[in-house]
């Protein structure tokens, strides 16, 4: 089962546009949302992760949206450049266990 | 900030001999470290829970006489794939994170096995 859903699959956006990737999770216990972007043959990096105590988070041109009554979180990136292209997971957990729970990710394509 | 270094980035092995993968953690103690496989355009799947001085938490379906984790010391996890076959070929990723902080958490850069 798969514990948080991502969409789209892949995603081109012209340069300069904005680029959004949704997440939606069932277990209510999940108390940590952060995205990861990933660079082909290299391992996951933070880019941003929001608590449910908040609605929005902004970090420079990163801007996570969390609706938690739908238990659903978005990522927004703001002026897309080329450098941007990579795969994007979001994931979820709930301390104190910190497994973290991954959506099948968002192949993100910037064109110049 | 936190960084999980993990080696080698890349290797390539003969069917039916092992393959050692190493993480640790180069600024921090992790009494937890966690393992990950990656198929092409897949999400990351959580393979087991290596926990420092006690048996690794392997999750369902991961064979653990085949996949031996070791986690002999606070910055050191091992990930051992024994006699290997062309199947397990894929990207292992670790996770480590220091202390009980979750916002911590970081992988390292991963490892591509190959196995011919």
């Amino acid at each position: 089962q798969q514990q948080v859903k991502q969409s789209p699959q892949s995603l081109i956006v012209q340069k300069g546009g904005i680029s959004i990737i949704n997440c939606a999770y069932e277990n209510t216990a999940f108390d940590y949302f952060p995205w990861y972007q990933q660079f082909p043959g290299k391992g996951p990096a933070l880019l941003i992760a929001i608590r449910p105590d908040v609605s929005e988070k902004k970090e420079g041109r990163f801007t996570i949206s969390f609706n938690k009554s739908a238990k659903q979180f978005s990522l927004h990136i703001m002026d897309s450049q080329p450098g941007d292209s990579a795969t994007y997971f979001c994931a979820a957990t709930a301390h104190p266990g910190n497994q973290f729970y991954f959506g099948t990710g968002t192949s993100l394509t910037v064109i110049p | 900030g936190a960084v999980v270094s993990q080696h080698p980035s890349r290797v390539i092995c003969k069917s039916g001999t092992s393959v050692k993968i190493e993480c640790r953690s180069l600024d921090f103690q992790a009494t937890t470290m966690f393992w990950y496989r990656q198929f092409p355009k897949q999400s990351l799947m959580l393979m087991a829970t290596s926990n420092e001085g006690s048996k690794a938490t392997y999750e369902q379906g991961v064979e653990k006489d085949k996949f031996l984790i070791n986690h002999a010391s606070l910055t050191l996890s091992t990930l051992t794939v024994t006699s290997a076959h062309p199947e397990d070929s894929s990207f292992y990723i670790c996770s480590a994170r220091p202390g009980a902080v979750v916002e911590g958490y970081t992988f390292g850069s991963g490892t591509r096995l190959t196995v011919v």
